[in-house]
């Protein structure tokens, strides 16, 4: 089945850093989501993107929908203590909604 | 608007026992998924309903795992009987519509096994 690599599987940085993250596949997706989990809660969607190349902004966060429907980064500028959290990457291939999701990056801010 | 509701939150079995998982998505979602989450990995989706129908539910080991969305709303998933490799947290998501719409999640259920 289709499956997503994202990278990296953890960062540790200092408050105030910037932070760049990614999901790469063999397939191509139709639609990139980045969501935002923090422990015992649900994945938060932070971003969602519809179309190859755009490039979209939410806040602090940029995220990017490669243009051969391959892949799709994450940025945040900044960072700040709230930003800790697993950040995933979700892949919509077909018209039915389904989402293949990445394995997920760890992200933790030391002030 | 209220999120997606789950519940219980938490669920320790043993092993070869019952559990069932309850959800209602987003008022007017048509659309309704519950996935797996393996702890360190990523959501797995388990089935997806557009209204009362199974829209997919090609990764649901139906030899145990059973769930129904009989009204269109609120569903439930069960897991008859449970082993050790079903510990996990299930997350339960709504849509407006299926298609190109953004997945809302509760919070999931802990389940444990022992």
């Amino acid at each position: 089945g289709q499956q997503l690599n994202q990278s990296p599987q953890s960062m540790f940085i200092q408050e105030g850093e910037d932070v760049s993250m990614n999901c790469t596949s063999s397939s191509i997706f139709n639609t990139w989501l980045w969501y935002k989990q923090e422990p015992g809660e649900g994945p938060v969607l932070l971003i969602a993107l519809y179309k190859a190349g755009e490039l979209t902004s939410n806040g602090r966060l940029t995220a990017q929908f490669g243009i051969t429907r391959k892949d799709s980064f994450l940025n945040i500028s900044a960072s700040i203590p709230s930003d800790v959290g697993i950040y995933f990457c979700a892949g919509g291939g077909t018209s039915y909604g389904k989402l293949t999701f990445g394995q997920g990056t760890i992200l933790t801010v030391h002030p | 608007e209220a999120g997606v509701a789950q519940s219980p939150r938490y669920k320790i079995i043993e092993k070869r026992q019952s559990v069932a998982f309850w959800c209602n998505p987003i008022s007017g979602h048509a659309t309704l998924y519950w996935y797996q989450q393996i702890l360190g990995q990523g959501p797995k989706l388990l089935i997806q309903f557009q209204n009362n129908g199974v829209v997919d539910d090609s990764q649901l080991p139906k030899d145990r795992f059973s769930a129904e969305r009989l009204k269109g709303v609120d569903s439930t998933l069960k897991i008859q009987p449970a082993k050790l490799e079903d510990s996990a947290v299930y997350l339960c998501a709504s849509s407006f519509s299926a298609g190109n719409q953004p997945q809302h999640f509760g919070d999931g259920t802990r389940l444990s096994i022992l």
